[in-house]
Order: C-alpha cells, then structure tokens, then sequence
C-alpha cells in the first residue's frame, strides 16, 4: 500500500527556516517524480516543486531560490527545505507522487507551516 | 507560465444533477489536463488524468473530455459525496499549475 507521511511543520517566525519530511512506503521515491502542493488557509491548490526520477528539480516562481526540493534514497524520503519564510509562505503543505501524463496519484496528509511572530 | 481558468468558481446543485465544470488552458496543452476533488480537511484525489482517463476507483458517472486548451468534468448524476471543491491542474510544463477550483455546493 502506498502511503506518505509528512511531518516536520509548525510555527516559524518571518525570515526563518523549516525542513520538511516526506516518509513513503509501498514505492520508492527515486523512481517516481515527486512533488511539493501547498494550500493556504482557505484558499486553493498551488504547485509548488518537483523532483523527477533522473534528478532534475523544478520550482514555481513565488519560491525559486528560497525553497529547495531533495530526496534521500536509502532512506526513500522527500525533502523540502524552506528558508526566508514570509506570512505568505502560510500554509498546509502536500508531499505527493506522480502518476501517468505527470498527475499526482497520491498524497499524504498535510503539514501546516505557520509564519508569524 | 500557463494559466488555468476554471468556471464557474462556485456552483449550486442537487443530488441527481448533472453538473459540468469547464477548465480553460493560456495555451495548448495537449491531453495534459488533470482533475481533483478535494473535501474539506483532506487532501485531494485524483478523478481525472490525460484530460480523460478515469483513476482507478472513481465511479463512471464522473468524466472528462477535452483537448488543447478547452476542457471538461462532468458528473453524470450527483450523488451526496460529489458536493466538494474540483481543480484542474495542467502538467504539460512547469510549473503545473492549477486552476482556482470550483466549489460544489447542494
């Protein structure tokens, strides 16, 4: 059964830095592309990063340069470093794999990241 | 980078209904077109990929169509837990972007 398990979220200050954790089991993540979704509070879906089975990275323009997408094979999890965090950084973040034609099959269960002082 | 435009952004319905929300592409983007459905409090799941290839476990009387830059989601007949938020997400290029969800409504 595939399953992933995010963790690794909370409440940071503006300027700060998180790393967020992405455990999956039932697949590995070096042979799938996998990617970052986050949701602010009551607001929709925005992509936010991908790292695909070759190793190539890709991010959205709102978090180029500031977040940082990686993956540890041996211990099959995905990463997603986040540094110089602002308010509008505010959100559930989803660690999830890619499926046919690059859609996302499955997705863990979220991990709020809060930026306030 | 791609916009997707989804209307309407909200749409009242009843059970037995059927109900189409449409999803509109800034450029062609083949059959690259995904579907999700997402309930409050939960992560989405993936209805609808290739623009319209059913995902394994999702009832028939959910579809979609399309192709370019004009596409489609249509429920056959709503049924009580059809009513939550739809998007449409693009994965013809990065950054895949999503549509701004449709919110299913009784």
């Amino acid at each position: 059964e595939v399953q992933l398990v995010e963790s690794g979220g909370g409440l940071v200050q503006p300027g700060g830095s998180l790393r967020l954790s992405c455990a999956a089991s039932g697949f590995t993540v070096s042979g799938n592309f996998m990617t970052w979704v986050r949701q602010a509070p009551g607001k929709g879906l925005e992509w936010v990063s991908v790292i695909y089975s070759g190793g190539s990275t890709y991010y959205a323009d709102s978090v180029r340069d500031r977040f940082t997408i990686s993956r540890d094979n041996s211990k099959n999890t995905l990463y997603l470093e986040i540094n110089s965090l602002r308010a509008d950084d505010t959100a559930v973040y989803y660690c999830a794999s890619g499926g046919t034609f690059s859609s996302i099959d499955y997705w863990g269960q979220g991990t709020l990241v809060t930026v306030s002082s | 980078d791609i916009q997707m435009t989804q209307s309407p952004s909200s749409l009242s319905a009843s059970v037995g209904d059927r109900v189409t929300i449409t999803c509109r592409a800034s450029q062609r983007i083949s059959s690259y077109l995904n579907w999700y459905q997402q309930k409050p409090g939960k992560a989405p799941k993936l209805l609808i990929y290739a623009a319209s290839s059913l995902q394994s476990g999702v009832p028939s009387r959910i579809s979609g169509s399309g192709s370019g830059t004009d596409f489609t989601l249509t429920i056959s007949s709503l049924q009580p837990e059809d009513f939550a938020t739809y998007y449409c997400q693009q994965s013809f290029s990065t950054p895949y972007t999503f549509g701004q969800g449709t919110n299913l409504e009784i």
